[in-house]
């Protein structure tokens, strides 16, 4: 089972700011947040993922609270092109394994134009 | 090429044959993952390859799923006797060392009819 719990579905205007919450309130010490997309009919695409600290890249940032109960992930400027299934998953990191990704059912985010 | 590969993109089969499914990882991605995706639902883990050996098949249903990858780099999924239950997308995904980021094809859909 996934150890994350996201909205199913969330609604954005173009050109804003996504914030999409996830709670992972029984992560461990030496898990991960990651965070991936899925576009209709495509394969998922990784988008970032950290451990405690707040990490962005050019796709996104990831903000993990002090006790890493919770993140968000934020897309700055929301497109139309952003519409996407975004799936928020813990997996344990570095030198503790490679193991596969368990993916739960997702956020749904809709951008309106 | 740049990306992972699946071959076929489409696949219809009837009940009760034997499918193979290819996948061609990024090169020189060590770590390779299968994964199968019904509709209306995230991936669901299958198995992992650390080079060519499996290092975590716990996700197979069942013994009418195999896969290999003998030389460290291209992987086959078989599926021996399909079922009607067997339709889903099945994805592969690749990564450098199996920590980090995964990167994913588009997928083989299997259609049993």
């Amino acid at each position: 089972d996934a150890k994350t719990t996201q909205p199913p579905s969330m609604d954005c205007a173009e050109g804003r700011a996504a914030n999409l919450p996830c709670n992972h309130s029984t992560i461990s010490g030496n898990e991960y947040v990651y965070w991936y997309r899925q576009i209709h009919s495509q394969g998922p695409q990784y988008i970032i993922h950290g451990l405690k600290n707040n990490e962005t890249n050019e796709m996104a940032s990831l903000i993990i609270t002090e006790d890493r109960k919770s993140s968000t992930l934020i897309l700055p400027h929301a497109t139309l092109r952003d519409t996407a299934v975004y799936y928020c998953i813990v997996r344990v990191g570095s030198g503790g394994g490679a193991d596969g990704l368990t993916f739960g059912k997702g956020t749904h985010l809709i951008i309106q134009p | 090429g740049a990306g992972v590969s699946q071959t076929p993109s489409n696949k219809v089969t009837e009940k009760g044959k034997y499918v193979e499914l290819r996948c061609d990882p990024i090169s020189g991605h060590t770590a390779l993952y299968w994964y199968r995706q019904s509709l209306g639902q995230g991936p669901e883990f299958l198995i992992y390859f650390q080079g060519t050996g499996a290092a975590d098949d716990s996700g197979l249903p069942n013994d009418r799923f195999f896969a290999v990858r003998p030389e460290g780099s291209v992987s086959t999924l078989k599926i021996q006797r399909t079922e009607r239950g067997d339709s889903a997308v099945y994805l592969c995904a690749s990564s450098l060392t199996g920590e980090g980021a995964s990167f994913f094809g588009s997928g083989t859909r299997l259609t049993v009819v």
